[in-house]
């Protein structure tokens, strides 16, 4: 099946600092890439919806200042989180969408944030 | 790491008839199992969960057993409609959430 690959898997960085976050679809060209956190114990919160060379579609109340993404082809999208703080610290997962309607989400493996 | 499994990755029922889609982990630590569906065209939400304290979660057609020795989870839909076809994802976590590969459902009217 299709494969997303999120680079890097695990990341400590001091607060104040930025860090980015790569998503990549390895064997197709996905046109509309998500982006997720997770909270403790707790569901994903989708935070992001980013369409390949247009501006992310950002959720209430997710920063789009602060989480920056950049769609950059079909096969890449990236979310920098700027100026990271303690609270910053989660589980970032991205899923990308197949080349049509009806293909299914892959999700990616996901980057563990933790900032000190 | 965590790893999920799902099965089967396609599944096609009769309206009516009831759906069961089941999922393995691999991280006995894991405490945390949701369940996301996933219409045509739109993105995957949050349709019932399950923590490893609990055996069974209902709500209305759905249902989720959860086997903490086995390490399997499963979903449950009775009396299926048209409108449950998609795609159904596991998940398990317990800091770090890992996903089954998703099931596409049908339902034939």
């Amino acid at each position: 099946g299709a494969v997303v690959s999120q680079h890097p898997s695990r990341v400590i960085c001091k607060s104040g600092t930025s860090v980015k976050i790569e998503c990549r679809s390895l064997d197709f060209q996905a046109t509309t890439m998500f982006w997720y956190r997770q909270f403790p114990k707790q569901s994903l919160m989708l935070m992001a919806t980013s369409n390949e060379g247009s501006k992310a579609t950002y959720e209430q109340g997710v920063e789009k200042d602060k989480f920056l993404i950049n769609h950059a082809s079909l096969t890449l999208s990236t979310l920098t989180v700027t100026s990271a703080h303690p609270e910053d610290s989660s589980f970032y997962i991205c899923s990308a969408e197949g080349p049509s309607q009806t293909d299914t989400q892959y999700f990616g493996p996901g980057t563990r944030l933790t900032v000190l | 790491g965590e790893n999920v499994e799902q099965h089967p990755s396609t599944l096609s029922v009769q309206e009516g008839d009831s759906a069961v889609i089941k999922c393995t982990y691999s991280d006995s630590a894991s405490n945390y199992f949701p369940w996301y569906k996933q219409e045509l065209g739109k993105r995957p939400q949050l349709i019932i969960d399950i923590r490893s304290n609990v055996g069974e979660k209902k709500d209305q057609r759905i249902a989720v057993t959860l086997n903490k020795t086995a390490k399997h989870f499963s979903l449950h839909i009775t009396e299926t409609q048209p409108e449950d076809s998609a795609v159904y994802f596991c998940a398990a976590s317990k800091d770090d959430m890992r996903f089954g590969a998703g099931t596409r459902l049908t339902v034939k009217p």
